[in-house]
């Protein structure tokens, strides 16, 4: 078992929806959690970073975490077709490496 | 600001060949680390340097080796390439005390 699950996807949704990106995992010593955004060809963007349980918002962008129940999300609101990407989930224990998930392919539709 | 530089951007090598690909920290970043991507999968840590010692390496094989600088910039070495190895080799960095990691472009090697 992969210690950090991320459905591929392609996620394909109409410009103006709202996202859902999800991941889970299965280390309890992950404290860092992060979501990248990967343009084809390109290395990853960092977008969120959350430390512990709880909600960051940044613009259209929401990060939130359950510890409790081992699942991060991301979400868009009022998609555009720029966000067509991958995004990646990641997470950390202190000072350590950055475990990614498989990465789901968003295709935003004008 | 510079962002994170590697080089080169892309590199065609053929199986048993020996490979260096090379990294430029953010401007006051003093860790880099190095990842490995293969088409279709997310990002595989390979090692991290942290003051010119490394301070962790995932499971690659010794084949793979890398080392930092005085100015914190850092190379990674591949020996004898497998056709496997083929895939996009990142670099990221970070300040010190600070999770947040800033990866480049990367490096896409191509083994035939």
């Amino acid at each position: 078992q992969k210690e950090v699950e991320q459905d591929p996807g392609p996620l394909s949704v109409p410009e103006g929806a709202i996202v859902s990106l999800n991941c889970t995992y299965s280390n309890s010593a992950f404290q860092y959690f992060m979501w990248y955004r990967q343009y084809s060809r390109k290395g990853p963007e960092l977008l969120m970073y959350t430390y512990s349980s709880g909600n960051k918002e940044d613009g259209r962008f929401t990060a939130q975490v359950d510890k409790s129940s081992k699942y991060i999300s991301l979400f868009i609101r009022d998609s555009q077709p720029s966000d067509s990407a991958t995004y990646l989930c990641a997470c950390m224990e202190y000072g350590n490496k950055l475990v990614f998930g498989a990465g789901t392919i968003l295709r935003v539709k004008s | 600001d510079a962002g994170v530089t590697q080089s080169p951007t892309h590199l065609i090598k053929t199986r048993g060949q020996q490979v260096t690909l090379r990294c430029s920290p953010i401007s006051g970043h003093k860790s880099v680390s190095w990842y490995q991507q293969v088409l279709g999968q997310g990002p595989q840590f390979i090692f991290q340097y942290y003051e010119k010692e490394e301070r962790g390496r995932g499971n690659f094989p010794d084949r793979f080796s890398a080392r930092q600088f005085p100015n914190y910039s850092s190379e990674l070495n591949v020996n004898a390439l497998l056709l496997g190895d083929s895939a996009l080799y990142l670099c990221a960095s970070s300040l010190p005390q600070s999770t947040e990691a800033f990866f480049g472009q990367g490096t896409r090697l191509t083994v035939v």
